[in-house]
């Protein structure tokens, strides 16, 4: 069974920093590229990041370029979202999921880890 | 990148069908068959429901269908279900190589 499973997020102020983790299991992770998606309280789904199955080729919405660094580590399985300078419009959930065959971006998806950014 | 355009809110009896729009530019939905659905009912993970434009994930129903057309995407749902009461939002891949979302839009089932 496919399972994603993020952890770190937590409440930090602005201007602070943090890691997110998502752990995969079930399926070959140097197989697929992943993504995070983000949504507000209340708000719509907003791409954050996504990286290529080797870690070669990262991309990222304009509004947290500079700011955000997705990464992976395929011998743990496990895909990163490295948050710096963190704002108050910052604060979502935030989701990591896969792209599946056909670039069926988001064919699983973890429940989800909180940031709140706030002083 | 800009948001693309959903209606806010769509509804409609059991049984019934509905549309649900997504309209973007040529940046995205017009330049690329990348276009996804997902459902997502509150306090839950958004599930995909059709990627491709057309094409629908092992395990949905084929109640839930997809077209492109220009600019912009639809997703049809067919003989409508008290369980189909949730948001949608679409996804089109773009000529930056991102990602961008719908706006979103709540279904109701009457």
């Amino acid at each position: 069974e496919v399972q994603l499973v993020e952890s770190g997020g937590t409440l930090v102020q602005p201007g602070g920093s943090l890691r997110l983790s998502c752990a995969a299991s079930g399926f070959t992770f140097n197989n697929y590229p992943m993504h995070w998606v983000r949504q507000a309280p209340g708000k719509g789904l907003e791409y954050v990041s996504a990286i290529s199955d080797n870690g070669l080729n990262t991309y990222y919405a304009n509004s947290v370029k500079g700011r955000f660094a997705i990464s992976r580590d395929n011998s743990k399985n496990t895909l990163y979202l490295q948050m710096g300078s963190l704002r108050t419009e910052d604060t979502a959930v935030y989701y990591c999921a896969r792209e599946g065959q056909g670039g069926a971006v988001g064919d699983y998806w973890g429940q989800g880890t909180l940031v709140t950014v706030s002083s | 990148q800009s948001a693309l355009t959903q209606p806010a809110s769509v509804s409609g009896s059991p049984g019934q069908s509905i549309t649900i729009s997504c309209t973007g530019t040529s940046s995205d939905i017009g330049g690329y068959n990348y276009v996804s659905w997902y459902q997502q009912h509150p306090g839950r993970a958004p599930k995909l429901m059709i990627y491709d434009a057309s094409n629908r994930p092992s395990g949905v129903s084929n109640r839930f269908s997809g077209s492109k057309s220009g600019n912009t995407a639809s997703l049809t749902i067919s003989g409508l279900q008290a369980e189909d009461e949730a948001d949608y939002y679409c996804s089109s891949y773009t000529s930056s190589s991102t990602l961008v979302f719908g706006t979103g839009t709540k279904v109701t089932v009457l």
